[in-house]
């Protein structure tokens, strides 16, 4: 079963730009997968950032997609999300997934996570 | 977009019935049979419960179903267990290629 290990700066300052990695531990980001960040605000709901495919297509939630970029390096099975112009409303555990999917009608659509990492917290604070 | 609507909290007894509603739109949970439910107990990853509306994930108790009218998707946890405790999301995908989620459902075992 593949692992996916979050990490990156815990405490960032505000008007910067938060950095993550998510580290899968096989090759499997090169199969074929989606690979997507969510974040959870303290207290509060589970809130989709957006996703990538090994291929490097993308999909950002329409509220951050000004903030976002999501990368992917195939050669360190790596995902990265960067965020900029953080404030305290950013301050979230961060989590990646593994983002599956099906056929229907002839396309193949991706739209459930089987795997997370355990998630990293990150505090928005000067 | 917008979250989906979900109740903040139910709760039952141990081996009582419980049920989550999802309510979405057209652009999302009605749109596509592509709804899927987390488990999520504290301090933890969620978990994946159900996807595809109604199929479980190797290793999921058969105890959790799952359904959809319209535009809102149903979980239904049979057999209340202690276990069973814990934050419940829903989500969609949307016509946007993105997901969304619920705003979770906090199941208490009475």
């Amino acid at each position: 079963q593949v692992q996916l290990q979050e990490s990156g700066p815990g405490l960032v300052k505000p008007s910067e730009t938060l950095s993550l990695t998510c580290s899968v531990s096989d090759n499997s980001i090169n199969i074929g997968h989606y690979w997507g960040w969510i974040r959870q605000p303290p207290g509060k709901g589970l809130e989709w950032i957006g996703s990538i495919y090994h291929g490097g297509s993308t999909d950002y939630n329409p509220s951050l997609k000004s903030r976002v970029t999501i990368s992917v390096d195939t050669s360190q099975n790596e995902i990265s999300l960067n965020l900029t112009s953080v404030t305290a409303a950013d301050t979230a555990v961060y989590f990646c997934a593994r983002r599956r999917g099906g056929w229907y009608q002839g396309v193949y659509y991706y739209y459930y996570l089987d795997v997370w990492g355990k998630g990293t917290t990150v505090t928005v604070s000067s | 977009q917008s979250a989906l609507t979900q109740p903040a909290s139910v709760s039952g007894s141990p081996g009582q019935s419980i049920t989550i509603s999802c309510t979405g739109t057209s652009s999302d949970v009605g749109g596509y049979n592509f709804v899927s439910w987390y488990l999520q107990h504290p301090g933890k990853a969620p978990k994946l419960m159900i996807y595809d509306v109604t199929k479980r994930p190797s290793g999921v108790s058969d105890r959790f179903s799952g359904s959809k009218s319209g535009n809102t998707a149903s979980l239904t946890v049979s057999g209340l267990q202690s276990e069973d405790e814990g934050d419940y999301y829903c989500s969609s995908y949307t016509s946007s290629s993105t997901l969304v989620f619920g705003g979770g459902t906090k199941l208490t075992v009475l």
